[in-house]
């Protein structure tokens, strides 16, 4: 059984806010990831690291920022929230060739 | 590049019908392909996987089989449950990230 944990779950924040979006997991994972997904249900990679000091940014351009200090945790940072980040945003973490294990998600909503 | 194609939803089906839900792929190498499912409210979770071709996953009562030759990967399931009603992604791997497909929606109706 996969554990990956994401919080909060649900978070309403006024605009011009900072925030983080917390993402852990316990399986020992190299290979983490940051999607944002819209209503329509497609998933866009935002951020993605292989390891320890290692980010990238995915295919959607975004204005969040993310870390990598320990193996375990990825966090992802919006310096100042605005309406246009209101999305669910969903992390998950892989083996190499694997399967990617998915946390519950965090529904933000920037009023 | 990689890239995967789902058939459009929404997809209604009553309950005890036979469900398709079609998906093929570009992709140079040897992929390894896979079905996610999206409950409401809740992330994804790994419905199904095949590694090579001609693998066929299963999981639940679901099956997808890997068609190389076709390059297809699609999710059948002979009688579906009201408590299937979510949103099922296909997807593959290359190697070093994921590729989605954009989902479909799949409500079943008592």
């Amino acid at each position: 059984e996969a554990d990956i944990y994401q919080t909060p779950r649900y978070l309403v924040i006024g605009t011009g806010k900072k925030i983080t979006l917390e993402c852990s997991q316990t399986m020992g994972h190299d290979k983490m990831y940051w999607y944002q997904q819209d209503p329509g249900m497609e998933l866009h990679l935002i951020h993605y690291s292989y390891g320890v000091n290692s980010t990238e940014k995915g295919d959607l351009s975004s204005e969040s920022t993310v870390s990598r200090i320990r193996t375990e945790h990825f966090p992802l940072t919006l310096e100042s929230a605005r309406p246009s980040h209101t999305s669910q945003y969903l992390c998950a973490s892989s083996v190499p060739w694997g399967e990617q294990y998915f946390g519950p998600g965090t529904r933000l909503t920037v009023t | 590049g990689n890239s995967v194609t789902q058939m459009e939803g929404p997809v209604t089906l009553s309950e005890e019908a036979f469900l398709t839900i079609n998906c093929t792929y570009t992709a140079t190498g040897y992929p390894s392909l896979f079905w996610y499912v999206q409950y409401p409210g809740e992330g994804l979770q790994l419905l199904l996987k095949a590694t090579k071709a001609d693998d066929k996953g299963s999981n639940k009562g679901f099956e997808a089989t890997y068609r190389k030759e076709t390059t297809s990967f699609h999710l059948e399931k002979g009688s579906v449950q009201v408590s299937d009603s979510a949103v099922y992604f296909c997807a593959l791997t290359p190697g070093q990230n994921f590729v989605f497909g954009p989902g479909t929606r799949l409500s079943v109706l008592p």
